[in-house]
């Protein structure tokens, strides 16, 4: 069954420099999206994604956050400058159109020392 | 606005033994979606079932089994003869589907903890 994959699995970075995380999505999948989940806590949406264009953002995601499909394939979630509070798994997840479920990938581990 | 409410923190069960993961949703759309996930201790979030707001039909699929009622607009999750390879955190979400792109709204999320 196809997957979505998401790099690295785990990212150590200093306070305040740009991370870049990334997710190959499901071929002809069309919908994308990004979730955070603070460690014990629930999972969190961020933003969506379609037609190269954000449809919607949280409250969360604010002007440290940005996306975008650089080569048509790869999605990526960028943040600015991270803070300690950054710190939780970040998910990736796809869909094939609007009635379809999401597909989660495996999860990126971001760490802010 | 939606909000999913899974009340149980955790539960913790024998092996063998049935349990029920509740599940309440408030939303103002017709049409919405409900799901359940599972993540294990590994992390990843692993897709169980969607169900949309017009079929209230249960679901069992081998061990699991879903009873949706919009009356109580609750969404539970049952797991018969529980098993160790069951233990995990267990989330309910909501998705409403009249406006578009929207996402999912998640619960606190169930850690269910099967003991051998």
């Amino acid at each position: 069954e196809p997957e979505v994959t998401q790099t690295p699995s785990h990212q150590v970075t200093q306070m305040g420099q740009e991370v870049i995380l990334r997710c190959v999505p499901i071929s002809n999948h069309l919908y994308f999206y990004w979730y955070r989940q603070i460690l014990g806590q629930k999972v969190e949406f961020l933003v969506s994604f379609y037609n190269n264009e954000i449809s919607e953002k949280s409250e969360i995601f604010d002007d440290q956050f940005s996306v975008e499909r650089p080569d048509g394939s790869n999605f990526t979630l960028k943040i600015r400058s991270t803070k300690l509070e950054d710190s939780a798994m970040y998910f990736c997840a796809n869909r094939q159109g609007l009635n379809q479920p999401q597909h989660f990938g495996d999860g990126t581990r971001l760490s802010i020392l | 606005a939606q909000k999913v409410t899974q009340a149980q923190t955790e539960i913790s069960v024998v092996e063998k033994e049935d349990v029920t993961l509740d599940c309440v949703y408030e939303t103002r759309d017709t049409t919405y979606y409900l799901f359940w996930y599972k993540q294990p201790p590994s992390g990843e979030l692993v897709f169980l079932i969607r169900r949309n707001s017009f079929d209230e039909q249960n679901e069992i699929s081998g061990r699991y089994s879903w009873n949706f009622q919009k009356s109580t607009s609750s969404f539970n999750f049952t797991i018969t003869a529980s098993q160790v390879v069951d233990s995990a955190v267990y989330f309910c979400a909501l998705s409403e589907a009249s406006s578009g792109n929207t996402p999912l709204v998640f619960g606190k999320g169930t850690r269910l903890s099967v003991i051998a």
